[in-house]
């Protein structure tokens, strides 16, 4: 079936640095979205990719979608505290209706 | 704004024992989907329901799971027989447009003893 691998699984960072995580799929992708899921909290719906090669920003948030729509980034910049929590990618292959989530990157932010 | 909600917050079960989960969709929503998220894992799907039926279901959605819109507003999560490896968290989520943005409920933390 259909995988989704996010890398890395963990990242640690100082407040100010910027980060990225990295999603790639076993399967080429109608669309891919991204859910940032506080501690403790559920998640919650950021954005949705669809075109090929498309890149996306809100604010220091900026989303890409790979030429092949097999793969994927989120890049923060100038991290802050508020940016804490596990940010997931989701993919979406045509045919199905299900959305199959990626393993997850835990972003930490040292204050 | 328009949320999903869940209820309960928590519940505890023994194992054998039926629980039904309860959300609240987005009214005007028609996709509707359950997940489920082991403490500190992925968030796994388990069934999609479109127009009264269930459209997707996972590997893990088996005999044990069942999925029920009763009224116009409440889409149940009905565990049969829960086993000690159906404690998670469940989280409900629907849409307006199926495979696409989700909107999730705050989840129902399951813990079978």
């Amino acid at each position: 079936g259909q995988q989704v691998m996010q890398i890395p699984q963990y990242q640690h960072v100082q407040e100010g640095e910027d980060f990225t995580t990295y999603c790639n799929s076993s399967t080429t992708l109608s669309n891919i979205q991204w859910y940032k899921q506080r501690p403790g909290g559920h998640p919650v719906f950021l954005i949705q990719l669809v075109k090929s090669g498309e890149v996306k920003k809100q604010k220091r948030l900026t989303f890409q979608f790979g030429e092949a729509k097999k793969n994927s980034s989120l890049h923060i910049t100038a991290t802050q505290t508020t940016d804490v929590g596990t940010y997931f990618c989701a993919g979406h292959s045509g045919g199905y209706q299900k959305v199959t989530f990626g393993t997850g990157t835990k972003l930490q932010v040292i204050p | 704004e328009p949320e999903v909600t869940q209820t309960p917050s928590h519940q505890v079960t023994q194992m054998g024992q039926e629980v039904i989960l309860r959300c609240v969709p987005i009214s005007n929503h028609l996709y509707f989907y359950w997940y489920r998220q082991i403490l500190g894992q992925k968030v796994e799907f388990l069934v999609s329901f479109y127009n009264n039926e269930i459209s997707e279901k996972s590997e893990i959605f088996d005999d044990q799971f069942s999925v029920e819109r009763p009224d116009g507003s409440n889409f149940t999560l009905k565990i049969r027989s829960t086993k000690l490896e159906d404690s998670a968290m469940y989280f409900c989520a629907s849409n307006s447009r199926g495979p696409s943005e989700q909107y999730f409920g705050p989840g129902t933390r399951l813990t079978v003893t």
